[in-house]
């Protein structure tokens, strides 16, 4: 079975500052890894996907996930981020061949003026 | 068109009422799920449709009834609720289930009374 876990559940940044939200995966066979955002009273909207290949992903808004492997990782970063940026951030991970999209506990990004 | 639409934005209900919430695509994707999520919790997944044919309950109570009338439609029939049930309800579909690249709508806002 595979876990998603996000171990920060805030994330308070100061504008223009960079910021990385931590996730960790663990599954016993290949997986996709997402993450999504969601701003308040809002859906899910995709930042970035690693399906295969390059290991650094960039998604929109300026956010980029590197994957690695070893470490059973997914790490988000934005090297300078926005007051339009404060939201929630899930984790999402997919096994190949699996129809159940796990996500982990969410981050809330906040940014500070 | 690239959307998951989802109706109404938001519903208030009796614990007796009849109700649905509607959710379409124009993607011609085969799969389209269900997921709740209450407030400051990750989505949970409820239902999976793949090729209109239902392939995953998550042991959802019976008062939550899903149906799949043809591929760009998803419905979920709710009946007898309780107040425990109000949440935000999403609906995403992707190009096959468990195929990566899931699109989400914007869900409704469900409040039980």
């Amino acid at each position: 079975a595979q876990s998603v876990t996000q171990l920060d559940s805030q994330v308070p940044v100061f504008e223009e500052a960079p910021v990385e939200l931590r996730c960790n995966y663990s599954s016993s066979v290949s997986v996709y890894l997402f993450w999504y955002v969601q701003y308040p009273n809002q859906g899910l909207q995709l930042l970035l996907k690693y399906l295969s290949g390059s290991t650094l992903v960039k998604g929109i808004n300026g956010f980029e996930a590197e994957f690695n492997k070893s470490q059973t990782s997914f790490h988000l970063r934005k090297p300078s981020v926005h007051i339009s940026d404060t939201a929630e951030y899930f984790c999402a991970a997919l096994n190949f061949g699996n129809e159940k999209l796990t996500f982990g506990t969410g981050t809330r990004l906040t940014i500070i003026p | 068109d690239t959307e998951v639409t989802q109706t109404p934005k938001h519903l208030v209900m009796g614990m007796t009422n009849k109700k649905s919430l509607k959710c379409e695509q124009h993607m011609g994707h085969r799969a389209m799920y269900w997921y709740k999520q209450k407030a400051k919790k990750p989505p949970e997944l409820m239902f999976v449709y793949s090729y209109e044919k239902l392939s995953i309950n998550e042991s959802v109570p019976s008062r939550f009834s899903p149906e799949c009338p043809n591929s760009s439609l998803l419905n979920l029939h709710l009946h007898a609720l309780q107040p425990e049930d109000s949440a935000l309800y999403l609906c995403a579909s992707s190009q096959e289930a468990g195929w990566y690249g899931y699109t989400f709508g914007s869900g409704t806002r469900l409040t039980v009374v």
